[in-house]
């Protein structure tokens, strides 16, 4: 069974500090990896996601993710942290392109402090 | 393209009533799937739709169910609704084809009270 595990439910941060939120993955199939982001009273909006094609992704608003099968992370980072970047992220993985079933990770707040 | 639109954006319910959310996908996507997200369960698969077939379904009871139109727009439903049912309802869509990308876009929810 697939399972995604995010590590720290909040995560502080000072405004121009780099953003290290961390995701373990958890799959018997090389999985499809996803990082979206919510921000209050909304919906999820895609960061990026990783499909095998490169283990480095870029995404945007300065995100960038490495899949790293040796260690079945995948975590999410950001140089320099904006204001705006404070919200809920979520990691998520699925079997194959096919199925619409993302199993989510538990979330991770960030914090950005001025 | 629009995004994903779902209605209505909130809804009061009493225990014991039924409640009807609706999904609207992106234009070309023909796979929908609904998530619940609650503080103490997180986001939850409920069940995916594609070509007006239910195609995966998550671990739920049979008071939940869903649908599909030919123009790939989805309804969900919630019967003899329990205070547990309280939550944010969340809508995706993707292409869905085998050939299609497999991200999926999410719409803002339906924030569903039941009191």
């Amino acid at each position: 069974a697939q399972s995604v595990t995010q590590l720290g439910s909040h995560v502080s941060v000072s405004e121009g500090a780099l953003v290290l939120l961390r995701c373990n993955y958890s799959s018997s199939v090389p999985p499809y990896l996803f990082w979206y982001v919510q921000y209050p009273n909304q919906g999820l909006q895609l960061l990026l996601k990783y499909t095998s094609a490169a283990t480095l992704v870029k995404g945007i608003n300065g995100f960038e993710a490495e899949f790293k099968k040796s260690e079945t992370s995948f975590h999410l980072t950001k140089p320099s942290a904006h204001m705006s970047d404070a919200a809920e992220y979520f990691c998520a993985v699925t079997r194959s392109g096919n199925t619409g079933k993302l199993i989510f990770g538990q979330g991770t707040t960030l914090q950005v402090k001025p | 393209k629009a995004g994903v639109t779902q209605t209505p954006r909130y809804l009061i319910k009493t225990r014991g009533q039924q409640v009807t959310l609706s999904c609207s996908p992106i234009s070309g996507h023909r796979s929908v799937s609904w998530y619940q997200q609650t503080p103490g369960q997180g986001l939850q698969f409920l069940f995916e739709y594609f070509s007006e077939t239910q195609r995966n379904k998550g671990n739920f009871p049979g008071r939940f169910s869903g649908r599909q139109f030919s123009n790939s727009r989805s309804e969900m439903n919630v019967s003899t609704l329990e205070l547990g049912d309280s939550a944010l309802y969340l809508c995706a869509s993707k292409e869905g084809g085998s050939s299609g990308s497999n991200e999926q876009y999410f719409g803002p929810g339906t924030r569903l009270t039941v009191t």
